[in-house]
């Protein structure tokens, strides 16, 4: 299974509105990020944050961590048109003595103008 | 400043043909890279990373295979293509694990 999942699945919000999606992971990070990626193009880095913080600022963007519930959260606040996109989260995690980045399913966010 | 290139976009090509999907990435050296496929409407799936030259891991049991025959290029390879290979394929580096990446624009492939 996947290491991050995301939920909502799909969220459909009125331009202005603020947009939370969840992220759930099951072992261990050393950071998480979340990427955005347009229809039908590669993903964009929005904001990485490490596991020894809590909460985290870009612009519109504001992200939380838990990692006693292994949890984060985005929120994008005053939500416009062109936020339009899915969004994934990516957690990183040892493997054979390596470290490597998995994503999540995404959620898929419609913003109506 | 860095630069991924992943060529083709589309691809379009028939069951059992081979397949040949290339990435190379510009302004780093011995980047982290991944290959990965997404299903439509759906999340990234790993296939493959390679942390050097000759240095492959794989993911998922399945008809593909990915060499790195430079420090800054990455091959996705099939000797025999089929249907459930469709897919969008999204090449991407990073730094090393842990950091960001920055992924291609990806390739649509359709087997028919």
């Amino acid at each position: 299974s996947q290491q991050g999942e995301e939920d909502p699945q799909a969220l459909s919000i009125q331009e202005g509105e603020n947009a939370t999606m969840n992220c759930s992971y099951k072992t261990s990070i050393n950071n998480l990020q979340w990427y955005r990626q347009n229809s039908g193009r590669g993903l964009v880095h929005l904001i990485l944050i490490r596991s020894n913080e809590r909460e985290k600022h870009s612009g519109r963007l504001r992200v939380t961590l838990d990692t006693s519930k292994k949890s984060s959260s985005l929120l994008i606040t005053a939500s416009r048109a062109a936020d339009t996109a899915s969004y994934f989260c990516a957690t990183d995690s040892n493997s054979g003595g390596y470290q490597k980045v998995t994503f999540g399913t995404g959620t898929k966010l419609q913003v109506i103008p | 400043s860095q630069t991924i290139h992943q060529w083709p976009a589309t691809l379009v090509q028939p069951v059992g043909s081979p397949l040949s999907l290339e990435c190379t990435v510009e302004g780093t050296s011995n980047p982290n890279l991944y290959w990965y496929r997404q299903a439509a409407g759906r999340g990234l799936q790993l296939l493959f990373y390679s942390v050097g030259i000759g240095q492959i891991s794989s993911e998922v049991p399945q008809n593909l295979s990915a060499s790195r025959p430079q420090d800054r290029q990455f091959i996705l390879s099939s000797k025999k293509l089929l249907l459930s290979d469709s897919g969008f394929y999204l090449c991407a580096w990073s730094v090393s694990a842990g950091f960001e990446a920055f992924f291609g624009q990806g390739t649509r492939l359709t087997v028919v």
